[in-house]
């Protein structure tokens, strides 16, 4: 059971958006913790997307962007190409446990 | 370009103790201001994070793995290692090493992974 929420699946067609949501609590994200969002393909290290919210590192596409809201988190992907067909997870940090914490991650298909 | 690779056995037996090692490149850790962590996906399951260490020695522990845990680091060889004792097969995973700004902040740089079964 992980401390963040994902949806298990979400799915779209090439050329258009998916938005992939991060639940927490007032003890991670509601309490001010920044989220962050990784980018998982088989046999490949994970890439970071987002960070500080709504941040991208250099090289990531501007079709990924993120948001913050209360206890959740969000990844929007536009413009879907095949190639982002991954799976994707959340992180935060949560005070009541002094760890960081994962979403259970989100199977993304291109259909 | 930072790299990490991490190293080790990929079985061992339950109630022995995995041991792998990540190795650095392209930053000296003795120098850097970052903490080094590492994480696991096991089969069919999420992210979970083991714990991180500062260049200084300074530790940080998943709650739930932290009577098991101990994270190190040797400035000398630029790499840093994780200990994991009395291991189960619910500690099945691929095991990643990766940096972080601080302890609790987001991982810019992982390693490829490195799978580790437990079965005898």
């Amino acid at each position: 059971q992980s401390v963040l929420t994902q949806p298990p699946s979400v799915s779209g067609a090439p050329g258009l958006r998916v938005t992939i949501s991060c639940t927490g609590s007032s003890s991670n994200i509601g309490a001010g913790y920044d989220v962050y969002w990784y980018q998982l393909l088989p046999g490949t290290a994970p890439k970071l997307l987002i960070y500080g919210n709504d941040y991208r590192p250099s090289g990531v596409p501007d079709r990924f962007s993120g948001s913050k809201s209360g206890t959740s988190g969000s990844l929007d992907i536009t413009g879907l190409q095949p190639e982002d067909e991954a799976d994707y997870y959340c992180q935060s940090y949560d005070s009541s446990l002094s760890a960081t914490v994962f979403g259970g991650g989100t199977k993304l298909t291109v259909l | 370009q930072l790299q990490l690779q991490e190293s080790g056995p990929g079985l061992v037996k339950p109630s022995e103790t995995l041991s792998l090692t990540c190795t650095v490149s392209g930053d000296s850790i003795s120098s850097s201001p970052y903490y080094w962590a590492w994480i696991r996906l096991p089969p069919g399951k999420g992210l979970d994070w083991i714990g991180s260490i500062s260049s200084s020695g300074g530790t940080y522990y998943s709650p739930s793995l932290k009577t098991r845990v101990t994270i190190s680091v040797d400035t000398s060889t630029n790499h840093f290692s994780l200990s994991l004792s009395s291991v189960t097969a619910a500690d099945t995973a691929v095991y990643y090493c990766a940096r972080s700004k601080y302890s609790g902040s987001y991982l810019d740089f992982w390693g490829q992974g490195t799978l580790v079964t437990v079965s005898s």
